[in-house]
């Protein structure tokens, strides 16, 4: 039974570029969670999806950040016009329905 | 906004020592508190999780303890391993029974030999 899958694992984009973060959740899963990690610090909330829909975006940056949960496929974390400040770990975690979230490896973004 | 504050920020033990991680949460409709094992470079695990309809929880080495009334929560590890150096973080429900977490600050845990 796979775990929750992210991909790439690594990015590096050139300021102004576009970053796009995957995350294909666990088997069955249909609530996903995106964080995001400062070196040294703790996991941030971003936003919360379930299929086709956003739930709780409270932690996203207003401008440049959107996500997306199609009914197929995986779960987009989509960053525009990355800026060196966006250079984190990215993580991804699903669960099925109580609050019990199980996170996958991560991307690191690094911008320069 | 949700806040959870852990301490210490880092705790160095000795092998077979019982590091105690603490947490202490706001306001929650929701009951659920989960403690999370990082390694470097990895993603945050599942380690242990407790709802506060009961005060004490085992898992192998890994114990949660709760205080509702405190609004306090603490993890020890029993018999404390090389292995168990990672960075450990307690969560709590965001409030409103919304479904994300709010996660501690972490806690840097080195078992020495």
């Amino acid at each position: 039974n796979a775990g929750v899958m992210q991909n790439p694992r690594h990015l590096v984009r050139r300021r102004g570029q576009e970053a796009r973060l995957r995350c294909s959740p666990m088997k069955g899963h249909s609530h996903v969670y995106w964080y995001r990690q400062l070196p040294e610090e703790g996991l941030k909330f971003m936003v919360y999806l379930q299929k086709e829909n956003i739930i709780d975006e409270s932690g996203m940056p207003k401008e440049r950040f959107s996500a997306e949960f199609p009914k197929e496929g995986p779960s987009i974390l989509r960053i525009q016009q990355v800026v060196r400040g966006d250079s984190a770990a990215y993580f991804c975690a699903s669960s099925l329905s109580e609050n019990i979230q199980y996170f996958g490896a991560g991307t690191r973004l690094s911008v320069l | 906004q949700q806040q959870v504050k852990q301490s210490p920020q880092s705790l160095i033990v000795q092998k077979g020592g019982i590091p105690i991680i603490n947490c202490a949460y706001e306001n929650t409709a929701f009951d659920y508190f989960p403690w999370y094992q990082q390694f470097p470079g990895k993603g945050p695990a599942l380690l242990i999780a407790i709802r506060p309809d009961v005060s004490e929880k085992k898992e192998g080495r890994f114990t949660i303890s709760f205080n509702k009334s405190a609004k306090q929560f603490s993890l020890h590890i029993m018999d404390s391993q090389p292995g168990d150096s990672a960075t450990y973080f307690c969560a709590a429900p965001k409030p409103g029974g919304a479904d994300g977490l709010t996660f501690g600050k972490g806690t840097h845990l080195i078992i020495q030999p």
